[in-house]
């Protein structure tokens, strides 16, 4: 049972590059969450997904897009990258019945 | 809106002390969760303690308890015994009703242990 995982656990991109990140659970979850951890800041919520094919914004979803196509996996998208981009991204994921939130590892960006 | 407020940027404790990590919210839900979350410095998020608005006694998880004061809308972690493998970021975060499961954030306080 590996819980969460997150693929890269780090990258480093050039301004204006794209990548995708990949979320993934074994736990059955019908929600999953992708947040930014920045210094001083505390994570804040770019977008997540109440079910498999729904998506919906967060607290700061600009420049990110999300894909659910199976219950299992949620993708966080940057088709551009920008230097304010640079974060550690973290994915949760929960029962959806009030549970607690089960963390991935979380992968460093840093965009250059 | 939702907020958590952590205003203890770094706290230290002397091992086998007790220490409080304050934090306070402020919801219009009637129903909502409080969640705590230790950050080491390895990155990993790991769940505490839970607490649930309606859950009439404090939520308690071995050393860690929740002092939850419902009308002062605060919800502070007691670390009882404190151990060196305590030292780490703890968060703070709040869930509401609105049958997303989304969680809001504070900005987290530095726990330090000394021997």
């Amino acid at each position: 049972n590996a819980g969460v995982t997150q693929t890269p656990k780090f990258r480093v991109l050039k301004t204006g590059q794209s990548m995708t990140l990949l979320c993934a659970q074994d736990m059955n979850h019908e929600y999953m969450y992708w947040y930014r951890q920045d210094p001083g800041m505390g994570l804040r919520l770019i977008h997540y997904s109440v079910g498999e094919g729904t998506t919906a914004k967060g607290e700061v979803p600009d420049g990110y897009n999300v894909s659910r196509l199976k219950k299992q996996n949620f993708l966080l998208g940057l088709e551009s990258a920008a230097p304010s981009q640079t974060s550690v991204y973290f994915c949760a994921s929960t029962r959806g019945t009030a549970g607690e939130q089960y963390f991935g590892p979380g992968t460093r960006l840093t965009v250059t | 809106a939702q907020k958590i407020t952590q205003t203890q940027p770094g706290m230290f404790v002397q091992e086998k002390e007790a220490v409080t990590l304050d934090c306070t919210y402020d919801t219009s839900d009637q129903s909502y969760g409080l969640f705590w979350y230790k950050q080491p410095s390895s990155g990993e998020m790991i769940f505490l303690i839970y607490q649930g608005s309606y859950d009439e006694q404090n939520a308690t998880e071995g050393r860690y308890s929740l002092n939850f004061q419902k009308a002062r809308k605060s919800a502070n972690l007691v670390i009882s015994a404190s151990q060196l493998g305590d030292s780490a970021m703890y968060f703070c975060a709040m869930r509401g009703t609105h049958n997303t499961d989304k969680l809001i954030f504070g900005t987290g306080t530095r726990l330090q242990v000394f021997p």
